[in-house]
């Protein structure tokens, strides 16, 4: 079946400095959905990437989909303290199939 | 106020003993699943439901049941838990599988003993 791979499982940040996590599936995906989790949160939506090579900007954060639809990024840039949390990803087949996520830390 | 809303929040319970975790969606969305979340495993997905009377199986169902008997229920039913089972359970609802954006319930961190 489908599998979601991502990678850091970790990242620790300094503040100001910028960083990328990535995600990679097993079979091409129909689209692709980035979540953010607090720390003792729930996972809340970010942004769905849905055609090829697209690229979606929220303020610091860079979203793209790869040309083959396998894989995919989130590039942060400048992190700052409230970019804290783990980062999944989610690649939608028949079903959502979720990344082990990237928890994410920044040292002030 | 559109949300998703788990019960119980938390939850000790023993080996065997029989218990429910409700979830309803206030939002008419057609799509509910429910997921594990364990460290260093991310968010597996336990069952799944396209609609009413419409539900299958996720990555990781055993030992958990499911029923979509109303539109913006859908409750996780562990008939026989084990501490295997112990975990942080979401709930989350979407308009339809393919429409994007998944809304997750709070979340109900269970343990069992």
């Amino acid at each position: 079946g489908q599998q979601v791979m991502q990678i850091p499982q970790y990242q620790h940040v300094q503040e100001g400095e910028d960083f990328t996590t990535y995600c990679n599936s097993s079979t091409t995906l129909s689209n692709i959905q980035w979540y953010k989790q607090r720390p003792g949160g729930h996972p809340v939506f970010l942004i769905q990437l849905v055609k090829s090579g697209e690229v979606k900007k929220q303020k610091r954060l860079t979203f793209q989909f790869g040309e083959a639809k396998k894989n995919s990024s989130l590039h942060i840039t400048a992190t700052q303290t409230t970019d804290v949390g783990t980062y999944f990803c989610a690649g939608d087949d028949y079903k959502l199939s979720f990344g082990a996520g990237t928890t994410v830390t920044v040292r002030a | 106020e559109a949300q998703v809303t788990q019960n119980p929040r938390y939850l000790i319970t023993v080996t065997g003993k029989k218990l429910t975790v409700t979830c309803s969606q206030n939002m008419n969305h057609e799509y509910m699943s429910w997921y594990r979340q364990d460290p260093g495993l991310g968010l597996r997905q336990i069952y799944y439901s396209m609609n009413v009377e419409v539900t299958d199986k996720g990555d990781v169902p055993e030992g958990y049941k499911v029923s979509r008997k109303e539109k913006r229920n859908f409750p996780l039913i562990l008939e026989s838990p084990s501490p295997n089972q112990t975990s942080l359970y979401f709930c989350a609802s979407s308009p339809s599988l393919n429409t994007g954006e998944l809304f997750f319930g709070e979340g109900s961190r269970l343990t069992v003993l």
